[in-house]
């Protein structure tokens, strides 16, 4: 399995342009997630879906879209690129245990650069 | 809102000595993971803690979640540069599939 995969690894956008965050699994995993990680400021949540056609927005959600038209997809869209969305940008996905705990499996990260 | 609060922020220590990371918070968790993060890499699942007071060991790592489920500690023996990397914890609500991420420890082992 190559679990969690996210596309491009960088990226440099000017102000106002859109681009799309790719990100796939093949665990079969309900729950995907999608993170912002600025330096020393840990992850915030940017959007996140229990399964497909189901999204709900997490802590950070503006100036983002997100759609899950399958398993395994979870595409992030940047509509009209902000520096403030400079960040690196992490695609997670989970299953629930036994016990109902939500253990995280994240992909490699997009570093996205606007100016 | 439940907040982890992480410390030290930074450690910087040689190889061969012992450590303790802290993750600390007013709320309790159901469940407590710590996570490890490389330079340009995704976090990566280390253990998950669930019951008040369980230590798990992971070859020279050591893993405590507090009696209360409100606290837990990382505890490295003899530290390796292997083990550099960010450390992150983060908690689960009962039944929730978010978690909340602390802002993480970032470790440097020195040959």
């Amino acid at each position: 399995n190559a679990g969690v995969t996210q596309t491009p690894k960088f990226r440099i956008l000017k102000i106002g342009q859109s681009m799309t965050l790719q990100c796939t699994q093949d665990m079969n995993h309900n729950y995907m997630y999608w993170y912002r990680q600025d330096p020393g400021m840990g992850l915030k949540l940017i959007y996140y879906s229990v399964g497909a056609g189901i999204t709900d927005k997490g802590e950070v959600p503006n100036g983002y879209n997100v759609s899950r038209s399958t398993t395994e997809d979870f595409p992030l869209r940047l509509e009209l690129a902000a520096p403030s969305q400079t960040s690196v940008y992490f695609c997670a996905s989970s299953y629930t245990t036994s016990g109902r705990h939500y253990e995280q499996y994240f992909g490699p990260g997009t570093r996205l650069t606007v100016t | 809102t439940q907040l982890l609060e992480q410390s030290p922020q930074f450690l910087s220590i040689q190889e061969g000595e012992n450590l303790t990371v802290y993750c600390n918070s007013s709320s309790v968790f159901s469940s407590l993971q710590w996570y490890r993060q490389e330079p340009g890499e995704g976090p990566v699942l280390l253990v998950t803690v669930v019951t008040g007071g369980e230590v798990k060991k992971l070859k020279r790592l050591t893993f405590q979640f507090g009696d209360a489920r409100k606290d837990s500690s990382l505890h490295i023996t003899a530290a390796q540069p292997g083990d550099t990397g960010l450390y992150l914890c983060a908690g689960g609500g009962a039944g929730s599939y978010q978690l909340t991420f602390g802002k993480g420890t970032k470790l440097s082992v020195i040959p």
